[in-house]
């Protein structure tokens, strides 16, 4: 079986400050990793997703995550915070073959401090 | 394109009542899944449909919840009678293909409250 933490519940950056969220899995299979993001009063859009090509995948508004096998990690970066980016944001894991439901962690929320 | 829609938004309903959410996916889309988010806690799986037909239900809660797909296109979630414990998000999403590289797209969700 799969599943995803994400570290920390609430996050508080400053306007353009790094923003770093993190998210480790656990798989027992290769997986397939994303982030969706959710802004208020929204459904949840997808940001990135690691499908077994590039460990380093670009996503929009300037989001990007690195896949480290080694460290079951799939953390999502951005050099510079916009306040537009305060969102909730969902790590989540499929695994390739077998059933297609995907088992997200329980969200980070950031706050974008002016 | 238009997205995966749900309708309603929003539900409030008194416990024993009945209720039913419905999903209309994106266009072409075979794969049909629904998710729910319980205050507080993750996004879960409750169920994937592959056209009309039911793939996998291992989410489903109990047998107060019923989700059709008559005909391959929309669904609707049923919940009877709802419980307290039913209050949360549900969402739907949809995508094309069974591969797992394939993104599934997600509607805005129906909050649905249970008074």
């Amino acid at each position: 079986a799969q599943s995803v933490t994400q570290l920390g519940s609430h996050v508080s950056v400053s306007e353009g400050a790094l923003v770093l969220l993190r998210c480790n899995y656990s798989s027992s299979v290769p997986p397939y990793l994303f982030w969706y993001v959710q802004y208020p009063n929204q459904g949840l859009q997808l940001l990135l997703k690691y499908t077994s090509a590039a460990t380093l995948v670009k996503g929009i508004n300037g989001f990007e995550a690195e896949f480290k096998k080694s460290e079951t990690s799939f953390h999502l970066t951005k050099p510079s915070a916009h306040m537009s980016d305060a969102a909730e944001y969902f790590c989540a894991v499929r695994i390739s073959g077998g059933y297609q439901k995907v088992t997200f962690g329980t969200g980070t929320k950031l706050q974008v401090i002016p | 394109e238009a997205g995966v829609t749900q309708f309603p938004s929003h539900s409030v309903i008194e416990k024993g009542q009945t209720v039913t959410l419905r999903c209309d996916p994106i266009s072409g889309h075979d794969n049909l899944y629904w998710y729910r988010r319980v205050m507080g806690k993750e996004i879960k799986f409750l169920l994937h449909f592959v056209k009309e037909s039911k793939q996998d239900e291992s989410g489903m809660p109990n047998n107060r919840f019923l989700a059709e797909r008559t005909g391959g296109t929309y669904s609707t979630l049923k919940v009877q009678p709802a419980e307290l414990e039913d209050s949360g998000v549900y969402f739907c999403a949809s995508s094309y293909a069974t591969g797992g590289r394939d993104t599934q797209y997600f509607g805005p969700g129906t909050r649905l409250t249970v008074l």
